[in-house]
């Protein structure tokens, strides 16, 4: 059963940038959708875009484009998520997801996430 | 962008009662729809999708129906572990969305 395995909790001031990893293991990574999903304190799930591994193509919510970099390495099975002038709101918890989705024409639809990272911490603060 | 709404915010239930949670989509999703517990501290967990199709491991208490714009999740007899959050998501458009959840607590 593929687990994703986040990298630990970040602190960072304004303005700054940070990027948080996911690994897979046990099982297979590529062929599947990689979503990035945000939480902030008490408040609900915001998905903020994702990556298809074995085309390396990115996708992201309007809100975070220009801000959120997206990539995947095949050959270590991790994927990467980079958010840059960062501000106070964007203090959340960052899972990443593992799920299904297809090509609708050109567009990457991505559908439903059935393994989760068990989140990192991001703390922005001066 | 499809706006995805939930009721109630909050259902208060009794261990062994039914709960039923509703969730609305501003235009049609199709059954591209699926459902997520969280647990304080916890990521979320997938309970369905395909609006009624349950994931792996899910018990038969929870149950999932619905198309087009309106859902609903319903868990059969509410045990401790399922006090919780649970969201739904539409995954039929671009972007996929949240709700904002429904939090189920005891009674």
């Amino acid at each position: 059963q593929v687990q994703l395995v986040q990298s630990g909790a970040e602190v960072k001031k304004p303005g700054s940038s940070v990027k948080v990893s996911c690994k897979a293991s046990g099982g297979t990574f590529s062929s599947y959708a990689i979503s990035w999903v945000r939480q902030a304190p008490g408040q609900g799930l915001e998905w903020m875009g994702g990556i298809i591994p074995i085309f390396g193509t990115a996708n992201y919510a309007q809100k975070f484009q220009g801000r959120v970099t997206i990539t995947a390495d095949e050959s270590t099975s991790t994927a990467y998520m980079e958010l840059s002038s960062l501000r106070s709101e964007d203090t959340a918890v960052y899972y990443c997801a593992r799920g299904y989705g297809d090509y609708v024409g050109l567009t990457y639809y991505y559908y439903y996430m059935d393994v989760w990272g068990k989140g990192t911490t991001v703390t922005v603060s001066s | 962008e499809i706006v995805m709404t939930q009721s109630p915010a909050t259902l208060s239930v009794s261990p062994g009662e039914r709960a039923t949670l509703s969730c609305r989509a501003s235009q049609s999703v199709s059954s591209n729809l699926a459902w997520y517990q969280q647990k304080p501290g916890q990521a979320p967990r997938l309970l369905i999708y395909g609006a009624s199709t349950r994931a792996t491991g899910i018990p038969a208490r929870f149950s999932g129906s619905g198309s087009g714009t309106e859902f609903t999740l319903t868990i059969s007899s509410l045990q401790s572990e399922d006090f919780a959050v649970y969201y739904c998501q539409q995954y039929n458009n671009w972007p996929p969305a949240f709700g904002p959840g429904t939090k189920v607590d005891i009674k």
